[in-house]
């Protein structure tokens, strides 16, 4: 199993859409969950923290499942400027350092 | 100003040459990082650096040397280019150790290397 598994997509979606994207890990000892976003040929960007109860910053929501080791990214309204590839990070504990280990990603194509 | 910047954007070589890639960052931060993102776009982690202090080095052919002369520094040196190690360079930085609490990354905007 992978460490980071995310739904492979790509979404299409029209302008004002809800998209849900998901994501399972694999170490139950993991801390720290984030969604990155990466425009096409450009770097990585945090989107947000992904905190036990759950959070949401404007139309982005995310959630975290322990017990079934599963993070979503929920996009509500769905705008052009939203079409990009979505990330699922997560740490690997010690045993050593800390490392962040990256989804495949999950692209999404917002249309008109 | 570019929190963490990279040198070059692109680099065009043929193979069996060696090169390198530098990276900086203006942030203060004592963690430096260098990933790796192939054609299938998997972003993994190459090495890692805590003040000067080697932390991470996962399985990486030993032609590629990191070396950080300070802890706003982390080049990387690649010996003897293949056409395997054509992807995308990204250079990244963190105050803490990534993870740690919840200490996310800034990336730089990558060095493209393509292997001819």
């Amino acid at each position: 199993r992978k460490e980071v598994e995310q739904d492979p997509g790509p979404f299409n979606v029209p302008e004002g859409a809800t998209v849900a994207f998901n994501c399972t890990y694999s170490n139950s000892a993991s801390q720290s969950f984030f969604w990155y976003r990466q425009d096409c040929r450009k770097e990585p960007k945090l989107l947000m923290s992904v905190y036990s109860s759950g959070n949401e910053d404007g139309r982005f929501t995310a959630q975290l499942n322990r017990a079934s080791q599963y993070i979503s990214l929920l996009i509500r309204d769905s705008k052009l400027s939203d079409s990009a590839t979505y990330l699922c990070v997560v740490n690997l504990p010690p045993g050593g350092y800390n490392k962040l280990i990256f989804g495949a990603g999950t692209r999404l194509a917002v249309h008109p | 100003d570019t929190a963490v910047s990279q040198t070059p954007k692109y680099l065009v070589t043929q193979m069996g040459n060696d090169k390198s890639i530098k990276c900086e960052q203006n942030l203060g931060h004592d963690t430096m990082y260098w990933y790796k993102q192939d054609s299938k776009k998997f972003l993994k982690i190459m090495f890692s650096y805590n003040n000067k202090e080697l932390i991470i080095n996962e399985t990486v052919p030993n032609r590629f040397s990191p070396k950080s002369p300070d802890k706003a520094h982390l080049n990387l040196h690649i010996n003897s280019l293949e056409l395997g190690d054509s992807a995308v360079y990204f250079c990244a930085s963190s105050h803490l150790l990534a993870g740690q609490y919840g200490e996310t990354q800034y990336f730089g905007p990558g060095t493209r290397l393509l292997v001819l």
